[in-house]
This record gives C-alpha cells, sequence and structure tokens, in this order.
C-alpha cells in the first residue's frame, strides 16, 4: 500500500522566480492538503483540495495556487519566490470528510 | 479561531523510562479531534494517536497513550518505555468535527524529544 509521495526532495530557486511541488494521496484516499513547515514551527495550513476545488484556503497570499488532478494527486505552485518562501512543504492526504490526515515526506524549498 | 499551545519546547527521557508531553488547546466548539504527530529526523510527519472529543475513554496506541481532559483543554502524550526510536519532533494537532467545512490541522510548535540511553 503505498503512502503519501511527494516530489521533488529539494529544490534550490532564486528569488522571483516559480516553482511547481508534486503530490500522490494514499491509495484510497480523495483530498489533498497543502502545509508549509518553517524551520522549527509546526505547519502551517495553506489549502485543501477535494474534487478539484480548492475548498479551504489558509492565510497565504494569491501568489501560492494549486491543482488537483482526476487521479486526486496535486500540486502546488508559488510565483514570485520570497526569501520567506524557504520551508518544507508538506503534503496530506485523507479520505474527504475523515479526520485523519497523512503526510509525504515533504520537498525542502530554499529560495536563494 | 482554534488555538494549540506546546508549552514545552524540550524534554529528555532515559531508555526504558516514562515521558508525558503536555499540549493544551483552545476552542468553542464541542465535538472535534485531536492528534499526536511525531516528526523525525527525516522529516516525515506521522500519526502516533488520535483522540475524538466526544469520547470519554483516553486512546491508547502500545507504548502511547493520551490524557484527555476536555473541560480543562488538556491533551497530553504519554510514552511508557522509551526507546531510542523515540526520538522526535512531537506535534500536537486540533481538527474541527466531520461534516463542517473547517477541514484543516493546527498544529502547535512542538516539544523535541531526546532519549537517553
Amino acid at each position: 500500500d503505498a503512502g503519501v509521495t511527494q516530489s521533488p526532495t529539494h529544490l534550490i530557486k532564486t528569488r522571483g522566480q516559480q516553482v511547481t511541488l508534486r503530490c500522490s494521496p494514499k491509495s484510497g484516499h480523495d483530498t489533498v492538503s497543502w502545509y508549509q513547515q518553517a524551520l522549527g514551527q509546526g505547519p502551517q495550513f495553506i489549502f485543501q483540495y477535494y474534487e478539484e476545488e480548492e475548498r479551504q484556503r489558509g492565510n497565504f497570499p494569491d501568489r501560492f495556487s494549486g491543482h488537483q488532478f482526476p487521479n486526486y494527486s496535486s500540486e502546488l505552485n508559488v510565483n514570485a519566490l520570497l526569501l520567506g518562501d524557504s520551508a518544507l512543504y508538506l503534503c496530506a492526504s485523507s479520505f474527504n470528510q475523515g479526520p485523519e490526515q497523512y503526510f509525504g515526506p515533504g520537498t525542502r524549498l530554499t529560495v536563494t | 479561531a482554534q488555538t494549540v499551545t506546546q508549552s514545552q519546547p524540550e524534554m529528555s527521557v532515559q531508555e526504558a523510562e516514562t515521558v508525558t508531553l503536555s499540549c493544551t488547546y483552545d476552542t468553542s466548539e464541542s465535538d472535534y479531534y485531536l492528534f499526536w504527530y511525531k516528526q523525525p529526523p527525516s522529516r516525515q510527519m506521522i500519526l502516533v494517536i488520535r483522540q475524538e472529543a466526544y469520547k470519554q475513554q483516553n486512546a491508547t496506541e502500545n507504548r502511547f497513550s493520551v490524557n484527555f481532559q476536555k473541560a480543562a483543554k488538556s491533551f497530553s502524550l504519554k510514552i511508557s518505555d522509551s526507546q531510542l526510536g523515540d526520538a522526535a519532533m512531537y506535534f500536537c494537532a486540533y481538527r474541527s468535527p466531520s461534516g463542517g467545512s473547517n477541514y484543516k490541522l493546527t498544529f502547535g510548535k512542538g516539544t523535541l524529544l531526546t532519549v537517553n540511553p
């Protein structure tokens, strides 16, 4: 049973560039959430996708956008990167209203 | 808005001993879920244990158990017979009840647990 997978593992970008992170949910899950975890902090909710629609969004600017595909996989896009966007980006999957979220290994983004 | 507070930035325990990690939360909801997640240096966030607020019985998973005090809004994690592999950052998390429109997990800042051999 495949768990949540994310790619790439690490990424280095320059300020102003754009980045796309990818996530495949755990088998049987249809909902994907994205979190940003700054160094030494707890994860912060970015948004959640269900049925290919963003159904809840956290306090993040419009530079952060996402997409969910018919196979339930998801992408997180960040435009006009800032130094402060450097963080670990975590994807979590769940089953619709199910309360438990299962996390992937994360993508470490460094903006220079 | 819900908040989660972990007042112990760091804790340490001797191998085979017991340790308790604290968590308090603030909410106006009467039904909700609480979780403890473990994040080792590998970064993968692992679900340790879950508690439904409507259940009076404290959840238990092998060596991990919780002390859920709903009136006090307290949710502590007890690790018995600590093992070297338990060393990690532990996060307490809150989720609103199913059927509503709030799907996110709200996390505390974490407690770094060190296990000494």
